[in-house]
């Protein structure tokens, strides 16, 4: 079946410009996480969704980030007023099953590679 | 809070040699432990986990036991392929929602 997808891949955007990234979880899957990874770095957590409800938005490193999950499948992490620390890549993980299942498995998807200029 | 440790890398090996990359990290509760590999150009992949103390999981040669004595998960193969060239992460899931506390990723090179 399908794995997640992401869109776009690549962003590139001017320092101050708001950006939108997308994700498409595993159909049927109830967790949904968003990580930013640096060059070089792991990736680090940044929110998580269970169905449409955000749970933990304990990493999102500001409040010019953003995310919704609105009818607990796509996903879309907004980013306001972009600076050049935001740049990294974006990935997103979905699971299928929600809070204490914590042997669950988490499938990412490709990643968005976000550039500010 | 949550942290995983990851040997420095890269690291370069020939075909057929062992491999055998450390992990070791602190948590606080019971987490699950993972490895996760990414080839080029393609994006994060499970290769293995671990969900309870001596657990040992595998996959496609790789090996690993969860060691809660030495907090440790190291990921071992006995004979390495120029295939297995990729970035290994490993992870640590804990917590209510799992979200997932990775090291820094390590790069394997494995020349014929």
């Amino acid at each position: 079946g399908a794995g997640v997808s992401q869109s776009p891949r690549y962003k590139v955007a001017k320092r101050g410009q708001d950006v939108a990234l997308r994700c498409d979880p595993i159909s049927g899957h109830v967790s949904l996480f968003w990580y930013q990874q640096a060059l070089g770095q792991g990736p680090e957590f940044l929110t998580y969704f269970q169905n449409e409800a955000q749970l933990d938005k304990s990493g999102l490193p500001s409040d010019r980030f953003f995310a919704e999950r609105p009818e607990g499948s796509v996903s879309t992490l907004k980013i306001q007023r972009t600076q050049q620390e935001d740049s990294a890549v974006y990935l997103c993980a979905s699971s299928y099953r929600g809070q204490g299942a914590r042997t669950d498995t988490q499938y990412f998807g490709p990643g968005t590679r976000l550039t500010v200029l | 809070g949550n942290s995983v440790t990851q040997m420095e890398g890269p690291v370069t090996l020939s075909e057929e040699a062992f491999l055998t990359i450390n992990c070791t990290y602190t948590a606080t509760g019971y987490p699950s432990l993972f490895w996760y590999v990414q080839y080029p150009g393609e994006g994060l992949q499970l290769l293995l986990k671990a969900t309870k103390a001596d657990d040992k999981g595998s996959n496609k040669g790789f090996e690993a036991t969860y060691r809660k004595e030495t907090t440790s998960f190291h990921l071992e193969k006995g004979s390495v392929q120029v295939s297995d060239s990729a970035v290994y992460f490993c992870a640590l899931g804990t917590g209510a929602n799992s979200k997932l506390t990775f090291g820094k990723g390590i790069t394997l090179s494995v020349r014929p």
